[in-house]
């Protein structure tokens, strides 16, 4: 199907495992982002990607993994998982036009870490 | 630190009712931008407004950006109970794709 997918959509692990968060894109939009949503602090941006093989880091990147190999894929890693990891992931992609970014948002993963 | 704030935190309207929100920043942009978040679903762009724009409109939307005061406004006219959600402001002050989201707006709109 057309459009951005997250998998999985809810994941439970415990501190100190790794947890990846695959997110997938099939507009070959260049841009791909990763924000974490928490109660109180609202979206906050871990990781971006310009295009495969370029990524930057966001707000929150401590942590966290990412890479970009293709460009349709970006997956986010935790390397070793913590209670404060506890949150709603959000993985966006986007297409620069004039004007700026617009991003378009998958479903989301709720991830706890127990 | 949160790039935009959004105010009112809550905002709780009949429907019928004009809603406003506001967002403040804090440093120069290139553009801000407008998305919506229904309860449990990921964000939807609503509308940009770019840095030398004043007013812009899409149907039921009107935002407006003053540059001086670093400060936008979203106005839903004619509020509806679909119109239920969270509204967020996003900037991208930094750099193209460090575009950083406030805390949103939780709009409530009862029929």
């Amino acid at each position: 199907d057309a459009g951005i997918t997250q998998s999985p959509r809810y994941k439970i692990t415990e501190t100190g495992r790794q947890v990846t968060l695959m997110c997938h894109q099939t507009w070959s939009h260049s841009y791909m982002f990763w924000y974490r949503q928490d109660l109180g602090h609202g979206l906050r941006l871990i990781y971006y990607s310009a295009a495969a093989d370029i990524t930057d880091k966001g707000e929150v990147p401590d942590g966290y993994v990412v890479s970009r190999s293709k460009t349709e894929n970006f997956p986010l890693t935790l390397e070793s998982a913590t209670r404060s990891q506890t949150s709603v992931y959000f993985c966006a992609s986007s297409e620069p036009r004039t004007g700026g970014l617009e991003l378009f948002f998958g479903s989301g993963t709720q991830l706890s870490v127990l | 630190s949160q790039q935009g704030e959004e105010d009112p935190q809550a905002l709780s309207i009949q429907e019928g009712e004009n809603a406003t929100m506001n967002c403040s920043y804090k440093t120069s942009i290139n553009n801000l931008q407008w998305y919506r978040q229904n309860s449990g679903r990921g964000l939807v762009h609503l509308i940009l407004i770019r840095s030398n724009e004043r007013e812009k409109h899409s149907g039921r939307l009107r935002v407006t950006l003053d540059t001086s005061k670093k400060s936008s406004s979203l106005l839903i006219t004619a509020s509806r109970a679909a119109d239920t959600a969270s509204y967020f402001c996003a900037t991208d002050a930094r750099s193209q794709g460090n575009l950083i989201f406030g805390k949103g707006t939780k709009l409530s709109v009862k029929p």
